[in-house]
């Protein structure tokens, strides 16, 4: 079965940082999906890659999909308190329909 | 911007209580899902719901466990006897379409189940 493997497992960064989450999949990934859970709250959407190559940024957050199709990072530039949280990495897994294995997680804090 | 909305927030039971864990998806999608996270663990997938039936479901949702659409807008989680163990955030998802025809899930803000 499909594994996501995160690293780092936490993060503590000063305010204006920049920062970097991996996320690397055991199989070929058809589909990475970015989430952001503040803690004891909802999965909030970031961005979903699909092709072998791509990159797609909203405000300071950038996330990229290797060529390869099996490793995708999350780069935020300046981070801000309101960065922090946990990101998570998921998945289409091997059945249908929104069936997305999750990684375990990086916890962001960020030091104003 | 719609959300999912999920219901109670918090909910404690007794072990061998039944509990039902309420969810609203987005009003025009098609595809929903419940997800569970136990404490300091991973988001797991527990059971895909499309057209009025269980279209896929995991180890975990074992006979313990039903889904409902009981009408046009609620989603429901049914656990029948719960278990220490089914201590954990719940959370619903919706999405549009498939997950590989460019839908991201939607998810809900989960309710905690503690059950005692």
């Amino acid at each position: 079965s499909q594994e996501l493997e995160q690293s780092p497992q936490s993060l503590i960064v000063q305010e204006g940082k920049n920062l970097t989450i991996n996320c690397t999949s055991s199989k070929t990934l058809y589909g990475l999906y970015w989430y952001k859970q503040k803690y004891g709250e909802g999965l909030i959407f970031l961005m979903m890659l699909q092709k072998g190559g791509e990159e797609k940024s909203h405000e300071k957050i950038t996330a990229k999909l290797d060529e390869k199709k099996q490793q995708s990072s999350l780069h935020i530039t300046a981070s801000q308190p309101s960065h922090a949280g946990i990101y998570l990495c998921g998945a289409a897994g091997g059945g249908s329909q929104g069936n997305l294995i999750f990684g375990k997680g990086t916890k962001l804090s960020v030091k104003p | 911007e719609p959300e999912v909305t999920q219901t109670p927030s918090h909910q404690v039971t007794q072990m061998g209580q039944e509990v039902i864990l309420r969810c609203v998806p987005i009003s025009n999608h098609l595809y929903f899902y419940w997800y569970r996270q136990i404490l300091g663990q991973k988001v797991e997938f527990l059971v895909s719901f499309y057209n009025n039936e269980i279209s896929e479901k995991s180890e975990i949702f074992d006979d313990q466990f039903s889904v409902e659409r009981p009408d046009g807008s609620n989603f429901t989680l049914k656990i029948r006897s719960t278990k220490l163990e089914d201590s954990a955030m719940y959370f619903c998802a919706s999405i549009l379409g498939r997950a590989r025809d460019n839908s991201p899930l939607h998810f809900g803000n989960g309710t905690r189940l503690t059950v005692t």
